[in-house]
């Protein structure tokens, strides 16, 4: 089992860019769940999918961020324009079933930077 | 509302002392699971325990220790021995609808 596979591991990039963040789910889990990790807020669920269908989205901060999961075993999270203070750790789990009862495995995470 | 709260945001012990990590949460929910999870310098986060609101038995595995008591709305996490490896913040968390909620977390630092 190679576990959850997010990449880039690390990306730096300009204010103004795209930015697109990658995740490969655990083979067999129906359910993804992208966070974001900050020192101020912690670690905050953005958006969840079970069975490739997004439901619930209303923790993505706002309109600069989109999440698609077009099959079982791959989901991007793009945001666009990144500005400065989207600099974090996103964290992608997934988990098998719909509810969170066996808890998640997380992926190794991407850390952000934007300049 | 569903919440868990670590109050202890970091300690310090010298090596081979035991440590007790503190997790109060808060639910309306009847069957709920309890979790804690490691976050090493690397990054990661690492799943380390599931627990059942039914089942209030002690869990040892290890070093490791936990202690969950429904009466108090705690679930707290006992290090016996800790090694300088246990370095780590450690998050407590509650299965909610649908996302597991996560405490703020404790950093943890083992002196050699």
């Amino acid at each position: 089992d190679a576990g959850v596979i997010q990449s880039p591991r690390h990306e730096v990039t300009e204010m103004g860019q795209e930015v697109t963040l990658r995740c490969k789910p655990i083979s067999g889990h129906n359910s993804l769940f992208w966070y974001r990790q900050t020192m101020m807020r912690g670690l905050e669920l953005l958006i969840y999918f079970n069975n490739n269908v997004p439901i619930d989205d209303s923790g993505m901060p706002e309109d600069r961020f989109s999440a698609k999961m077009p099959n079982a075993s791959f989901s991007t999270l793009k945001i666009q324009p990144s500005e400065p203070r989207d600099s974090a750790v996103y964290f992608c789990a997934s988990s098998f079933g719909h509810e969170t009862n066996y808890g998640y495995t997380f992926g190794s995470g991407t850390r952000l930077t934007v300049v | 509302a569903q919440k868990v709260t670590q109050a202890q945001t970091e300690i310090s012990v010298v090596e081979k002392e035991d440590v007790t990590l503190d997790c109060v949460y808060e639910t309306r929910d009847t069957t709920y699971y309890l979790f804690w999870y490691k976050q090493p310098p690397s990054g990661e986060l690492v799943f380390l325990i599931r627990r059942n609101s039914f089942d209030e038995q002690n869990e040892i595995s290890g070093r490791y220790s936990w202690n969950f008591q429904k009466s108090t709305s705690s679930f707290n996490f006992t290090i016996t021995a800790s090694q300088v490896v246990d370095s780590a913040v450690y998050f407590c968390a509650l299965s909610g609808a649908p996302e597991v909620i996560f405490g703020p977390g404790t950093s943890l630092s083992v002196i050699p």
